[in-house]
């Protein structure tokens, strides 16, 4: 079956502008999870949903960032007035919540470049 | 921060077993062990888990220590598409964040 998607795969913006990162879970997960990943580093949680809500939101940096997730399938992360230092990969994960074990299965991320 | 630790890097020859050890000593006993693998440019992959018993499946092997403050992750026959960075994760199963470290670097050489 089709695993977690996530577009664009790439996107590059100027500083200071607004931008959209899109995830498609797996059919069915209820839990999807945000990561930003830098260079060199292991991927960091930003934000957690089951269902519809955000179940903790704590690694999301400040409010220029924020993410939906309005019919518990599809979700947007949102980052405005860009910076350069949100130049990363954002990876999404989603996550079957009953039955069986707990693994988490991550798209293959988006680059996002701040000029 | 992350609970575990790991090697920075380590080489394997291809054809031969490797073996990526990590510590996680202060491990809680109703939190589990898992290893995800990140190959180049590409999305974490699951690997394997274990809360106190050795786990073996298609693609690994997982000897927990008794005190459960380590464990290691065995690739059999390592291959050059096991070259990637291995993540050890400490997790209760249920839906908190899970805290990725640095991982492990495994380099397959030919």
């Amino acid at each position: 079956g089709a695993g977690v998607s996530q577009t664009p795969s790439n996107k590059v913006t100027e500083k200071g502008k607004y931008v959209e990162l899109r995830c498609d879970p797996i059919s069915g997960h209820t839990a999807l999870y945000w990561y930003r990943q830098s260079l060199g580093q292991g991927p960091e949680f930003l934000i957690y949903f089951q269902g519809t809500g955000a179940a903790d939101d704590s690694g999301l940096p400040n409010d220029r960032f924020f993410a939906v997730r309005p019919e518990g399938s599809v979700s947007t992360l949102k980052i405005q007035r860009t910076e350069r230092g949100d130049s990363a990969v954002y990876l999404c994960a989603s996550r079957r919540t009953s039955g069986g074990h707990n693994e988490q299965f991550f798209g293959p991320g988006t680059r996002l470049t701040v000029l | 921060d992350a609970k575990t630790t790991q090697p920075t890097s380590m080489d394997c020859a291809e054809g031969r077993a490797a073996n990526l050890p990590c510590n996680h000593s202060t491990i809680s006993g109703n939190e589990y062990v898992y290893w995800y693998r990140q190959i180049h440019s590409q999305g974490p992959q699951y690997i394997i888990h274990g809360l106190k018993n050795n786990e073996t499946n298609e693609m690994a092997s997982l000897i927990i220590t008794e005190d459960r403050k380590s464990s290691t992750l065995i690739l059999p026959h390592a291959t050059l598409r096991d070259t990637a960075v291995y993540y050890c994760i400490e997790n209760s199963g249920g839906y908190q964040k899970v805290t990725f470290g640095t991982g492990t670097k495994l380099q397959v050489i030919p």
